[in-house]
């Protein structure tokens, strides 16, 4: 199947810097990719569409400058948590549209902020 | 809105055994797929099996099956002789079909399947 990656998979922080994910389509193009906020032992919740050249679309209750989405080209969209906070401290995962109804998953990139 | 719901928090089967993980829906909509992912310790998330819901036939992955029942908005998914890397948080998922690129996912709370040998 296709390739999905995230960088980096694991992240350590201090509190009040910036931190920034990318999620990388490697072998498709994808004009839509989803960037998701997974706590544990829950379900993914969606935090945001990015969709190439254009803002992000973000869900209900998500802070769009403190999570910051950037897709400049058609393999890569960036996820930047700004002035991080220990409350942020989370398991990011992105997903890449290829077709309709067909969505790959990066490996997921776990964010400690201490 | 649509809601995805899995009633079992945690089930546990034994190696080369059956199970049955269930997965209900509510939506207004008439065109939409739905899936079934698995998630090991890894955090990957796998695709297992999706189901377009204009298919009457139940989509098999190999060792998996759903049962889609539209009417009744209900998606189970069995794993039939069961193996200990099936080990994993299961999550349903639907995605509407109508709307384009930005259709979203949205996930079911999550079944965490354990394979006992």
């Amino acid at each position: 199947g296709a390739v999905v990656s995230q960088h980096p998979s694991w992240v350590i922080c201090k509190s009040g810097t910036s931190v920034k994910i990318e999620c990388r389509s490697l072998d498709f193009q994808a004009t839509t990719m989803f960037w998701y906020r997974q706590f544990p032992k829950q379900s993914l919740m969606l935090m945001a569409t990015s969709n190439e050249g254009s803002k992000a679309t973000y869900e209900q209750g998500v802070e769009k400058d403190k999570f910051l989405i950037n897709h400049a080209s058609l393999t890569l969209s960036t996820l930047t948590v700004t002035s991080a906070h220990p409350e942020d401290s989370s398991f990011y995962i992105c997903s890449a549209r290829i077709r309709v109804g067909e969505l790959f998953f990066g490996e997921g990139s776990r964010l400690t902020v201490l | 809105a649509q809601t995805v719901t899995q009633s079992q928090p945690e089930m546990s089967v034994q190696e080369a055994e059956t199970v049955t993980l269930s997965c209900t829906y509510d939506t207004s909509e008439n065109n939409y797929y739905l899936f079934w992912y698995k998630q090991p310790p890894s955090r990957q998330m796998i695709l297992v099996i999706r189901q377009e819901a204009y298919k009457q036939q139940n989509a098999t992955e190999n060792r998996f099956s759903v049962n889609f029942q539209k009417a009744a908005k209900s998606f189970s998914l069995k794993i039939s002789d069961s193996q200990l890397g099936d080990t994993a948080m299961y999550f349903c998922a639907f995605m509407k079909l109508l709307g384009g690129a930005t259709n979203k996912l949205i996930f079911g709370t999550g079944t965490l399947l354990a394979v006992q040998p």
